[in-house]
């Protein structure tokens, strides 16, 4: 049963230190999102990548985070310097994409505490 | 962009009842409206998913209707169990160009009470 991988689980950090999240997508796959989720937004899109290049990273503060695709497997979010208001679960999920593809399968999340 | 608004934000019925809840969306070149089921610190799975081109799909309990006129689309619990407590989202996906992304709402905290 092939799943979506993230590192860390929970991750407790101070106020300006630099964070970098993880993600493996499903073999195969060759979409990737990096979703925030927080009480008052819920889901948001941070990111999207097809085929390792971004299409759209519009949800994304860019002067303190950052997204990349190193290879097929890996997926990275950045944070630095990081902020009490970044706290959230950040979820990776990935997909096939396609009009006959459609699911997008998560990851179990990384739970960012900035302190 | 798409804007997708869900209610009730907080849903408690007694076992055994329906739950329905319901999203609206903007953007009426969206084609694809899934659903997905969150428990309690768990990842976001998905339940049941609808197609443009199709007015309802059930799926033993769970059944979701479109409205693309009213641009709504609801899902709908029937017999609700206790282990049917979750969040759950709704999403939708434009057809726009070759962009896949889906757009979530915010979320129905779903309880079945025993």
């Amino acid at each position: 049963d092939a799943r979506v991988t993230q590192t860390p689980r929970d991750k407790v950090t101070e106020m300006g230190q630099e964070v970098t999240m993880r993600c493996q997508p499903i073999l195969g796959h060759n979409t990737v999102f990096w979703y925030r989720q927080t009480m008052m937004q819920g889901l948001e899109l941070l990111a999207y990548f097809r085929n390792r290049a971004p299409l759209d990273d519009s949800g994304m503060p860019k002067d303190r985070f950052s997204a990349e695709m190193p290879d097929a497997t890996l997926a990275t979010l950045k944070i630095q310097p990081s902020e009490p208001r970044d706290s959230a679960v950040y979820f990776c999920a990935s997909g096939l994409e396609g009009e006959k593809y459609n699911e997008q399968f998560f990851g179990p999340g990384t739970r960012l505490t900035v302190l | 962009g798409e804007n997708v608004e869900q209610h009730p934000s907080t849903l408690s019925v007694q076992e055994g009842d329906s739950a329905v809840i319901k999203c609206t969306y903007s953007d009426s070149a969206s084609n694809y409206f899934p659903w997905y089921k969150q428990e309690l610190g768990k990842r976001p799975q998905l339940i049941i998913d609808i197609r443009s081109n199709v007015g309802e799909k059930k799926d033993q309990r769970i059944a979701v209707t479109l409205n693309k006129t009213a641009k709504h689309f609801s899902l709908h619990i029937t017999e609700t169990q206790p282990e049917d407590s979750a969040v759950y989202f709704c999403a939708a996906r434009s057809s726009g160009g070759s962009n896949y992304k889906l757009t979530f709402g915010k979320g129905t905290l779903l309880t079945v009470n025993p």
